[in-house]
């Protein structure tokens, strides 16, 4: 079954480094997305991205993130300049797109990100 | 926009009892509904959808949903449960069609009695 994948699982990072973190969303999907666990908390809705371009953001995506599709694959989450509350699990998921009915967002197992 | 409301934070419940664990969404159009399992320090498990048909919905491992539209809730129920059940459970909600903007609710935790 195609899946959703995240690496690192696990990426400890100074603070006020920048961050990559990776994903390979499900080859035919359309729509990319990240989401935000910060640790006993919910998981939010941080940006979503369609055709090369943010479709939608939170509140929570500011000027410090951005995301990028650098090529067929791959669609990155890249915090600049990371501060101790970036510490949080980050979800990447996709979904098909298009006309396609019945048919939910795939998620990745999420990367755990330490901001020390 | 779409809100889920899980009002229990946690749910102790013993070991081979039943256990009900509430959600209730808002939206002013037609929704899917979902609940994911979360074990402690793992991603997020989808355990069961409702898209469209059966308003009830079931699991490999004996959970089970109802989609009550009149209601507005997407209870999640299991007859007997086992000690493996511990996790943290997520109901969350979307819009029908490609895009698909999750809104997670708030989780409950659901912790099973020896």
């Amino acid at each position: 079954e195609p899946e959703v994948t995240q690496t690192p699982s696990h990426q400890v990072t100074q603070m006020g480094q920048e961050v990559i973190l990776r994903c390979v969303p499900i080859s035919n999907h359309l729509y990319f997305y990240w989401y935000r666990q910060i640790l006993g908390q919910k998981v939010e809705f941080l940006v979503s991205f369609y055709n090369n371009e943010i479709s939608e953001k939170s509140e929570i995506f500011d000027d410090q993130f951005s995301v990028e599709r650098p090529d067929g694959s791959n669609f990155t989450l890249k915090i600049r300049s990371t501060k101790l509350e970036d510490s949080a699990m980050y979800f990447c998921a996709s979904s098909a797109g298009g006309g396609v009915v019945n048919t939910e967002a795939f998620f990745g197992q999420g990367t755990r990100l330490t901001v020390v | 926009a779409q809100s889920v409301t899980q009002l229990d934070s946690q749910v102790p419940v013993f070991e081979e009892a039943p256990v009900e664990l509430r959600c209730n969404y808002s939206s002013s159009v037609s929704v899917y509904l979902f609940w994911y399992v979360q074990y402690p320090n793992q991603g997020l498990q989808l355990l069961l959808k409702y898209l469209s048909g059966s308003t009830l919905v079931e699991s490999i491992n004996g959970f089970e949903a109802e989609f009550n539209k009149s209601q507005t809730s997407f209870h999640l129920r299991k007859p007997s449960v086992h000690i493996s059940d511990t996790a943290e459970y997520f109901c969350a909600v979307s819009e029908p069609g490609g895009y698909q903007k999750v809104t997670f609710g708030t989780g409950t935790k659901l912790q099973v009695i020896p």
